[in-house]
């Protein structure tokens, strides 16, 4: 069974420019979320889905960042635009059912120059 | 709000040696306690967890046990090897609601041959 794939792994941009993550869950997998993850710091949820529906986006800086899982499968995360601040490692983890396992992904390492 | 709180690493053992790292959560409700560990490169994966009270999680050597009295959730392994080098994570979810994960800090393990 394929795990959480992301995509890039590693990016590198300037401040000001945009930025795209992409995640495609487990197959089957309803719930998908969003981690932030500064360096030396645990994991942080920025949003969470089911399916094709935002639940949680609570912790989501809306001023540049955006989500979208159109079609409830896998999900792209943007920011525009980024900043020196936004250097960090963005996991993606999927989970059957909400309150189930988590899977994370690699995580795409974003480097804002 | 839910928290969780591990000891600061990096911790350095010689192969062979005992290991403990501890963990403490603050938590509304009945949470489900988890550890992951985090390899260079790679994503989180569940090592543990346990989901009341008394009970104990154990995988690939290492072992928890969910202490209520404490509100500790201490990892342990009796006998580390190189290959256990990696950051490890206490991290827990709640039943009221959807709550998603809460993390600690992470631990960094090294250990030496």
């Amino acid at each position: 069974e394929a795990g959480v794939v992301q995509s890039p792994r590693y990016k590198i941009i300037e401040k000001k420019q945009p930025v795209a993550f992409w995640c495609n869950p487990i197959s089957g997998h309803n719930t998908l979320y969003w981690y932030l993850q500064n360096l030396g710091q645990g994991p942080e949820l920025l949003i969470r889905y089911e399916n094709e529906e935002a639940v949680d986006d609570s912790q989501l800086p809306k001023d540049r960042f955006s989500a979208e899982r159109l079609k409830g499968v896998d999900s792209t995360l943007k920011i525009q635009p980024a900043e020196l601040g936004d250097s960090a490692v963005y996991l993606c983890a999927s989970s059957l059912v909400t309150q189930g396992e988590q899977y994370f992904g690699p995580g795409t390492r974003l480097t804002v120059t | 709000g839910d928290s969780v709180t591990q000891m600061e690493g990096p911790v350095t053992l010689s192969e062979e040696a005992f290991l403990t790292i501890n963990c403490t959560y603050t938590a509304t409700g009945y949470p489900s306690l988890f550890w992951y560990v985090q390899y260079p490169g790679e994503g989180l994966q569940l090592l543990l967890k346990a989901t009341k009270a008394d009970d104990k999680g154990s995988n690939k050597g290492f072992e928890a046990t969910y202490r209520k009295e404490t509100t500790s959730f201490h990892l342990e392994k009796g006998s580390v090897q190189v290959s256990d080098s990696a950051v490890y994570f206490c991290a827990l979810t709640t039943s009221s609601g959807n709550t998603p994960l809460v993390f600690g800090k992470g631990t960094r393990l090294s250990v030496i041959a």
